[in-house]
């Protein structure tokens, strides 16, 4: 069956980065893009951000998000990452990968979701 | 960017009812690029409705979808416990542009 699998809960100091990685299994994973998706306490989605698996476009950031998120990807072990640096308090929250089917443009599998918590 | 806008932000009803959410487009979104989605405390969001009207796979027909250009709504019929949770719309608006609205929470009466 599909599965989206996120690593750990980070904890982070304000300035510094943290890396969240995403696996894949269950399907072919150069056909499906991934984005990231996150959510402050209490709060709604936000968008972040997409990564074709397979290479090239589309992979873009949100203009909020740009200059500071860097998103990657490793074929051998079906891996996505997404790294977000310069980190201050209001990046605490939890950071979902979310899978589309090429331009459907919504998100059918999600991970279970990394909680990044930013404090001195 | 395209700002959705759910109302209300909470709804308050017993189950067995029907609850009707709205999602509210700041410009006009194709319907082909609406979805809604489910979360649940402590869960990740799930995949309710796409393309406005589509149900997802597994999702009881009691949830409909609906609209067009500005304006789109979920239905739920018949209301089950397991329903209350929090509802989110989600559009694409080209330019890899995607976008939520804040939510709706569906809570018990």
């Amino acid at each position: 069956q599909v599965r989206l699998v996120q690593s750990g809960a980070e904890v982070k100091k304000p300035g510094a980065s943290v890396k969240v990685s995403c696996v894949a299994s269950g399907y072919i994973f150069t056909a499906y893009y991934i984005h990231w998706v996150r959510q402050a306490p209490g709060q709604g989605l936000e968008w972040m951000g997409i990564i074709n698996p397979g290479g090239g476009n589309p992979t873009h950031n949100a203009q909020k998000f740009q200059g500071r998120v860097t998103m990657t990807r490793d074929t051998s072990t079906s891996t996505v990452y997404m790294e977000l640096s310069s980190l201050t308090s209001e990046d605490t929250a939890i950071y979902y990968c979310a899978r589309e089917l090429r331009q459907t443009c919504y998100f059918d599998y999600w991970g279970q979701g990394t909680l990044v918590t930013v404090s001195s | 960017e395209i700002v959705l806008t759910q109302s209300p932000g909470t709804l308050s009803l017993s189950p067995g009812e029907r609850a009707t959410l709205s999602c509210r487009a700041s410009q006009s979104v194709n319907s082909r690029f609406l979805a809604w989605y489910q979360q649940k405390p402590g869960q990740a969001p799930r995949l309710l409705i796409y393309a406005t009207s589509s149900r997802a796979t597994g999702i009881p027909d009691r949830f409909s979808g609906s609209g067009s250009g500005t304006d789109f709504t979920l239905t739920i019929n018949r209301l089950e416990p397991e329903d209350f949770a929090v509802y989110h719309c989600q559009q694409y608006g080209g330019s890899t542009l995607y976008t939520f609205g804040q939510g709706t929470k569906l809570e018990i009466k």
